[in-house]
């Protein structure tokens, strides 16, 4: 059954470091996000991307995140200069068509130190 | 800010009972509602897709029911099963920004055997 991969699973960073975290979506899906949940906190929704382009993002999804994806199969999110607030577990997410079930990956945990 | 509320927050069932819990959303701006289930150390799994007033669905043990005048849906889970426990999330989308989730807090379900 075709999943949702992510890479890392786990990253550590040092604050003000750059963070790239890594997703494959379900190949025929066309919707992608990232959301994540803090510690002991609901999952919050970043951004979702469409057609190469951001569709929505929140208001958390500042200039210090952008998206992409690079090579038709990835789909990327990056933190410019990460910040102890960061510390999170990411998830991205994909679905097939407009407003329908998402699927999602396995996350990956990000600590910034 | 968009309020999507779950309730109970937590729940312990005896094996073989039945249980329910709710989602409250704006009923004033409503596009779909997706019900996920998300085991401990796994990614959330999509349940449910509800889009229409009045919809009613089913998977086995599990069913869930919508109604977007009042603004919420229920979970029904029939005679629980200790691989039920798990939490589960109710994420509301609204029209125009299709795209933009809100995650409900959660209920968190343990079934004791």
């Amino acid at each position: 059954e075709p999943e949702v991969t992510q890479t890392p699973s786990h990253q550590v960073t040092q604050m003000g470091q750059e963070v790239i975290l890594r997703c494959v979506p379900i190949s025929n899906h066309l919707y992608f996000y990232w959301y994540r949940q803090i510690l002991g906190q609901k999952v919050e929704f970043l951004v979702s991307f469409y057609n190469n382009e951001i569709s929505e993002k929140s208001e958390i999804f500042d200039d210090q995140f952008s998206v992409e994806r690079p090579d038709g199969s990835n789909f990327t999110l990056k933190i410019r200069s990460t910040k102890l607030e960061d510390s999170a577990m990411y998830f991205c997410a994909s679905s097939e068509y407009k407003g329908g079930e998402q699927y999602f990956g396995p996350g990956t945990r990000l600590t910034v130190t | 800010i968009l309020n999507v509320e779950q309730s109970p927050q937590s729940l312990h069932v005896q094996e073989g009972d039945s249980t329910n819990f709710t989602c409250s959303f704006p009923s004033s701006n409503f596009y779909a509602l997706h019900w996920y289930r998300w085991e401990t150390a796994k990614s959330p799994e999509a349940l449910f897709v509800m889009t229409l007033n009045g919809d009613e669905k089913k998977k086995g043990r599990i069913s869930a029911t919508l109604n977007t005048k009042e603004g919420y849906s229920y979970l029904y889970i029939k005679g629980s099963q200790p691989e039920d426990s798990a939490t589960y999330l109710c994420a509301f989308m609204r029209p125009g920004g299709y795209q933009k989730v809100t995650f409900g807090t959660g209920t968190k379900l343990q079934v004791i055997p």
